[in-house]
């Protein structure tokens, strides 16, 4: 069945910088774009960024534009998050979440179909 | 940035109860809108794709339905394991967003 299981969180100090990963397995990672979502304690869902099948098309929150970098190795099956310039509000559960497309017509309607179990990141000094 | 607004932001229901949670979006965003159940500790569950069109696997007693800016996220009859969080989320933009959730809780 589809995993995703996300690892490399930590407790990193302000400006510090943390590299995440996303492995997966039981779905053909190179032809799904993939994501990154992030959750603060107590908070609601907070999209971060995510790119396409192919490593194109990389897109990033207003929040951490210039500080994330998404990126993935499709011969490894992973996804990963470079997180630099840390901040104290970073602080969060990062989820990968697999990309599915509904196609009808002209259109493309994307979603978020199978999800990690998340890796904590805290950032503190 | 498109901005999603729930309303309610939390409501108490009982078991078989029928609930509605709405989903407002700063602009119109066609038919781009999904749902999302949370329950604590867990990741999130896709339940409605595209506004309207129910994830494989997923209860008959969700429904979704909207267009533009106005949406809605329905559950018939409440059952004990819907008592969470529920998100939309839209993807017109560039830039996803979500809303900032309805926790529904036991009443």
């Amino acid at each position: 069945q589809v995993q995703l299981v996300e690892s490399g969180g930590g407790v990193v100090q302000p400006g510090k910088s943390l590299r995440l990963s996303c492995g997966v397995s039981g779905f053909t990672f190179s032809t799904h774009g993939m994501h990154w979502v992030r959750q603060a304690p107590g908070k609601g869902l907070e999209w971060v960024a995510g790119l396409g099948y192919d490593g194109t098309n990389q897109k990033y929150a207003d929040s951490v534009k210039g500080r994330f970098t998404i990126s993935r190795d499709n011969s490894k099956n992973t996804l990963s998050l470079e997180m630099n310039s840390l901040r104290v509000d970073d602080t969060a559960v990062y989820y990968c979440a697999k990309e599915d497309i509904w196609w009808v017509l002209a259109s493309q309607y994307y979603y978020m179909d199978a999800w990690g179990n998340g890796t904590t990141v805290i950032v503190s000094s | 940035d498109t901005q999603l607004t729930q309303s309610p932001s939390s409501l108490s229901a009982s078991v078989g109860d029928r609930v509605t949670i709405t989903c407002r979006a700063s602009q119109t965003i066609s038919n781009f809108l999904n749902w999302y159940q949370q329950t604590p500790g867990k990741a999130p569950r896709l339940l409605i794709y595209a506004a309207s069109n129910l994830q494989g696997g997923v209860s008959s007693r969700f429904s979704g339905s909207g267009s533009g800016t106005n949406f809605t996220l329905t559950i018939s009859s409440l059952e004990p394991e819907d008592f969470a969080t529920y998100y939309c989320q839209q993807t017109f933009s560039n830039v996803w967003t979500f809303g900032q959730g309805t926790k529904v809780d036991i009443k």
